[in-house]
């Protein structure tokens, strides 16, 4: 069984929607976690770290849910700009763990 | 903007060629690690270093070696390219001496190889 596992969409929008990307982990020693966002042919950036209260950077939520392992992203009024693949990851022990990556495209 | 560089960016070669690809960060970071991902697929990590003279294999098979002489230099080396090696490597680093939702991964641009 995979450590990330995530829905890999794709995810076709129209503009100004809401979305949401959830992304389990196995393990529950998980200790850290991050959304991270990948253009297309370009390295992965990281979007925002995920706290355990919940946590917003502007259009951008983040949620942890320990008990049932897993972690959300909301997306407020998409924007066309927001079109990329969204990869979550985990710190378990040592190591990072990320997602496949959700596709996000918004559409006009 | 970017603190951890890679080069080269772009190269094309022919099989049996020996590559080297650099990676150098310039934030001082403990932990530096190589992932190799195709094209719309995931991440996959074959080598991590968490300081000088340490060096480890990631979950994915790789006939790809590294060193960590210094701090700030992580190199890959293929010995002998083969067109399975076809691929793009992102080299990463992170700071601290441990894990927490501090220690994010920072990524250089990435390499993308083709080996005809």
């Amino acid at each position: 069984r995979k450590e990330v596992e995530q829905d890999p969409g794709p995810f076709n929008v129209p503009e100004g929607a809401t979305v949401a990307f959830n992304c389990t982990y196995s393990n529950s020693a998980s200790q850290s976690f991050f959304w991270y966002r990948q253009d297309c042919r370009k390295e992965p950036k990281l979007l925002m770290s995920v706290y355990s209260s919940g946590n917003e950077d502007g259009r951008f939520t983040a949620q942890l849910n320990r008990a049932s392992q897993y972690i959300s992203l909301l997306i407020r009024d998409s924007k066309l700009s927001d079109s990329a693949t969204y990869l979550c990851a985990a710190i378990t022990g040592n190591q990072f763990y990320f997602g496949t990556g959700t596709s996000l495209t918004v559409i006009p | 903007e970017a603190d951890i560089y890679q080069t080269p960016r772009y190269l094309v070669i022919g099989t049996g060629k020996k590559i080297t690809l650099e990676c150098s960060q310039t934030m001082g970071h403990d932990k530096m690690y190589w992932y190799q991902q195709d094209p719309g697929m995931e991440l996959h990590l074959i080598h991590y270093s968490y300081g000088v003279n340490s060096t480890e294999k990631g979950d994915l098979s790789s006939e790809s070696t590294v060193s960590r002489i210094r701090t700030e230099h992580f190199p890959l080396t293929l010995e002998s390219a083969r067109p399975s090696h076809t691929s793009q490597y992102l080299c990463a680093s992170s700071w601290g001496a441990g894990f927490s939702g501090a220690n994010v991964l920072t990524f250089g641009a990435g390499s993308r190889l083709t080996v005809l």
